[in-house]
């Protein structure tokens, strides 16, 4: 099985700044990799869909990139409403698979 | 509007068993990946199952032997029958959507039912 891994597992960064999660798959994955932000409550709500596509009505501060086995998530300018915990997840038909996460606060 | 809606949950002694609904509207279940996703108290998401269009399931080792994923076409609805549950099945439960596209991304996603397993 493909196993993820996440860093860091928390970051403080204040307004504006700019934030970067990378992960990191055990095998390629060519471009099946996808990035979900979850607030304290709430279901995950899908940001970033095969490495580097933005949902549909996603704030365009939110990007994704990378290849094979390793990826990264950016919020170019963090803003208050972006405080939440990041997940990314791959998918190797027929299976699938979470990173640990990465919790996201304001400095 | 797509929705999904869970049901369900509730708390059951260990070794017991628990059905999962999961309504869905503004969409067919048939036509998409369906899966099992959940979240222990304070911890990460774990995917636990997944039964695609043509019918395949496909089960985390944690839970294989012990859940069954299945749905109704008629009342387009998808299910997560749990049996033998332990303590470390406690969780939140979602069922979330996949498109017939190969990223495997759930792009839907419902509120999540609570399974609480304890004596």
């Amino acid at each position: 099985d493909i196993q993820m891994t996440q860093s860091p597992s928390s970051l403080s960064a204040s307004v504006g700044d700019r934030v970067t999660i990378t992960c990191q798959a055990s095998q390629d994955i060519s471009n099946y990799l996808n990035w979900y932000q979850q607030k304290p409550g709430k279901a995950p709500k899908l940001l970033i869909y095969d490495a580097s596509n933005l949902e549909t009505g996603v704030p365009s501060r939110f990007s994704g990139s990378g290849s094979g086995t390793d990826f990264t998530f950016t919020i170019s300018s963090l803003q208050p409403e972006d405080i939440a915990t990041y997940y990314c997840q791959q998918y190797d038909n027929p299976l699938f698979t979470f990173g640990p996460g990465t919790k996201v606060d304001i400095k | 509007e797509v929705q999904l809606v869970e049901s369900g949950g509730g708390l059951v002694q260990p070794g017991g068993s628990l059905r999962l609904s999961c309504a869905a509207s503004g969409f067919t279940v048939s036509s998409n990946y369906m899966s099992w996703v959940r979240q222990a108290p304070g911890k990460g998401l774990e995917w636990v199952s997944v039964i695609y269009s043509g019918g395949s399931t496909y089960y985390a080792d944690s839970v294989k032997g012990r859940f069954t994923i299945s749905r109704d076409n008629s009342k387009n609805t998808l299910y997560l029958q749990m049996n033998s549950l332990r303590a470390e099945d406690t969780a939140v439960y979602y069922c979330a959507s996949s498109p017939l596209l190969p990223g495997g991304y759930f792009d839907y996603w419902g509120q999540g039912t609570l399974v609480t397993v304890s004596s």
